[in-house]
């Protein structure tokens, strides 16, 4: 079935440092993916989106990067703040343009001062 | 703000209580969703609407009942809730059904 998971469930980083999280998509039709980031006691909040016929993707102090050879997608965070401290979640839209999303479990993010 | 407001934030109610969540978008999309969040488990899609239709049911108990008036809208009408339903609901937006979602804050809810 289809299933995206998060390599590990925290990943706990020094404050200046770069984070890396990453995530295994299932679905080799999936041609959107996005990167949520969850704070505690909000709603997912868009971070980045990359489209299949692309394999990189910047934005500001974050990267995407899409391998769809082995269906891996990571979220790399430049100089990590501790407001990056959240809850990140992949997700990737399956086959079809139904909008349904299927999301990971999510990787929580803590940053050390 | 992402433009998607949820309201309450927070809820508790008994088993035999009937309780409304409400989910306004002001980003002009058309497509509008519910999703369920527990603890410890992915975001699970419940219902998806584009253009006020009803297009995904996502095998949703039927003491869940979706409504969406217009695009702007959208509500979920909840009766005679087991314990297991407490967890966040989360109201999500796109432009079109392929856009971007994106979430309101989430209605806690907690079913006694």
């Amino acid at each position: 079935g289809e299933s995206v998971g998060l390599h590990l469930p925290t990943l706990s980083v020094q404050e200046g440092d770069n984070s890396i999280i990453n995530c295994a998509y299932s679905n080799s039709a999936s041609d959107y993916f996005i990167w949520y980031k969850q704070e505690s006691g909000k709603g997912p909040q868009f971070i980045i989106d990359i489209r299949s016929n692309m394999d990189k993707r910047q934005g500001q102090r974050v990267t995407v990067l899409l391998n769809k050879t082995v269906k891996h997608l990571s979220l790399q965070i430049a100089a990590t703040q501790p407001g990056d401290s959240a809850v990140y979640f992949c997700a990737e839209n399956g086959s079809g343009n139904t909008g349904k999303l299927i999301f990971g479990q999510g990787t929580t993010l803590q940053v050390k001062p | 703000e992402t433009g998607v407001t949820q309201t309450p934030r927070h809820l508790v109610m008994g088993m035999t209580n009937k309780k409304s969540l409400k989910c306004e978008q002001h980003l002009g999309h058309n497509a509008m969703y519910w999703y369920k969040q527990s603890a410890k488990k992915p975001l699970e899609l419940m219902f998806v609407y584009n253009f006020k239709e009803q297009t995904e049911n996502n095998s949703v108990p039927s003491r869940f009942s979706p409504e969406c008036p217009n695009s702007s809208h959208l509500f979920l009408h909840l009766h005679t809730l087991q314990p297991e339903d407490s967890a966040l609901y989360l109201c999500a937006s796109s432009s079109g059904s392929t856009g971007t979602q994106y979430f309101g804050p989430g209605t806690r809810l907690l079913v006694l």
